[in-house]
């Protein structure tokens, strides 16, 4: 039972670069989301789905796109890393109704 | 200001103390997350409640609706109990979401 797997674990990029994380849950879960946790600032939310082929804008959208092609998956897409993304990113999900979050290990990505 | 605040920011403490941690928010809530980071690690759902108190091992965790708090308690503390621990709200305006206090940063010395 995995329950919440984000790959990959830290990358570096380039300023312009583009890149995709991936997170993948393995239960079932209706809802998923995207976060950026950044020092001194709570979890911040970018995108969440709540079905899938469904996505939805969160707190921080700008510069990010989501996918959710597969129940499954949920995708955070970068077009053109700025350092401003330089951030550990969380993914989560839940079933639907008032359940605890399961939450991935996050990724930490670095701009340069 | 904050829609959910936590405090203290960093609280340090030695093995065996009775530790507790304050979250209060301004928004009208359906649930409340108090979850835990380990230094470079993953979050961890610790409890989930809406009304009174939960516990689980040394960890308890109450809420007064009323009074818009919540507290969470940790009995006979540990070091490896040091860790962040984050609030969040599910707000009833928008279950879709949780909205995070930024942390309280806790160090249990032996």
């Amino acid at each position: 039972n995995a329950g919440v797997t984000q790959t990959p674990k830290f990358r570096v990029l380039k300023t312009g670069q583009s890149m995709t994380l991936l997170c993948a849950q393995d239960m079932n879960h209706e809802y998923m989301y995207w976060y950026r946790q950044d020092p001194g600032m709570g979890l911040r939310l970018i995108h969440y789905s709540v079905g899938e082929g469904t996505t939805a804008k969160g707190e921080v959208p700008d510069g990010y796109n989501v996918s959710r092609l597969k129940k499954q998956n949920f995708l955070l897409g970068l077009e053109s890393a700025a350092p401003s993304q330089t951030s550990v990113y969380f993914c989560a999900s839940r079933r639907q109704g008032f359940d605890g979050y399961t939450f991935g290990s996050g990724t930490r990505l670095t701009v340069v | 200001k904050n829609e959910v605040e936590q405090s203290p920011q960093n609280l340090t403490a030695q093995e065996g103390e009775f530790i507790t941690i304050n979250c209060s928010y301004s928004v009208g809530i359906s649930a409340l997350h108090w979850l835990q980071q380990h230094p470079g690690g993953g979050i961890v759902s610790l409890f989930m409640l809406s009304s009174g108190k939960k516990k689980h091992g040394r960890l308890i965790a109450t809420i007064n609706i009323q009074e818009k708090h919540s507290s969470l308690h940790i009995t006979a503390s540990h070091p490896r109990d040091s860790a962040v621990y984050i609030c969040a709200v599910i707000p009833r305006r928008n279950t879709d979401k949780l909205i995070f206090g930024t942390g309280t940063r806790l160090q249990v010395f032996p």
